[in-house]
């Protein structure tokens, strides 16, 4: 079965600076990979997804995520972090056959001014 | 704003009850899936219906059920409630029968006590 693991439970930015929150995934073949964001009292909105070709992914809000085959990663980042941003950051990952994800634990994303 | 709307958003009840979630999926969106989210589960897939079928079934629990109506709403049963059952519960929806592309509602916070 696949898994996702999220390695920071925080992360802690100033406001401008860059941004990477960390994904690794176990799955056989290739997955299908999922960023969303849960903004406090909200649901999860997807920001970006990879299913085949390019493996830089540009997404809303300004993010971008890299599949890396041989790392079995898929980082999420941004180059300039806004207040705005603070929120919890949810990898998930899928496989294609039943069509429901597997998310990982979360990435809590505090922003400082 | 998603588009899927779920009531109530909070919901404080006593062990041994029996609560209903309910959710409004998109308009057009046939597809309604259900997922617990916990600290110590993580976001968890409890069920999915498409245009009134039950499609994917993940960890729910056998005092847990669901169903979708005609009008594909949802709802969400859940019986014999105990402590650990306090969480947010989402529902997302998507167009078809099977789709990464969910859209989360914003979740029932239900706290059993």
């Amino acid at each position: 079965a696949q898994s996702v693991t999220q390695p920071d439970i925080h992360i802690t930015v100033s406001e401008g600076a860059s941004l990477e929150l960390r994904c690794n995934y176990s799955y056989g073949a290739t997955p299908y990979l999922f960023w969303y964001v849960q903004s406090p009292g909200q649901g999860l909105q997807l920001l970006l997804k990879y299913f085949s070709g390019d493996t830089l992914v540009q997404g809303i809000k300004g993010f971008e995520a890299e599949f890396k085959r041989s790392q079995s990663s898929f980082n999420l980042r941004k180059p300039s972090v806004h207040w705005s941003d603070a929120a919890e950051y949810f990898c998930a990952v899928g496989t294609g056959g039943s069509y429901i994800p597997t998310f990982g634990r979360g990435t809590s994303l505090i922003v400082h001014p | 704003d998603s588009g899927v709307t779920q009531t109530p958003k909070h919901l404080i009840t006593a062990t041994g009850q029996r609560v209903t979630l309910r959710c409004s999926p998109r308009s057009g969106d046939l597809s309604v899936y259900w997922y617990q989210q916990s600290l110590d589960q993580g976001l968890q897939f409890l069920i999915q219906y498409y245009n009134g079928e039950e499609r994917a079934k993940g960890n729910i629990l056998e005092r847990f059920s669901a169903q979708q109506f005609p009008d594909l709403h949802s709802e969400l049963n859940l019986s014999s409630l105990e402590l650990g059952d306090s969480a947010l519960y989402f529902c997302a929806s998507s167009a078809g029968y099977s789709s990464y592309e969910q859209y989360f509602g914003p979740g029932t916070r239900l706290t059993v006590t």
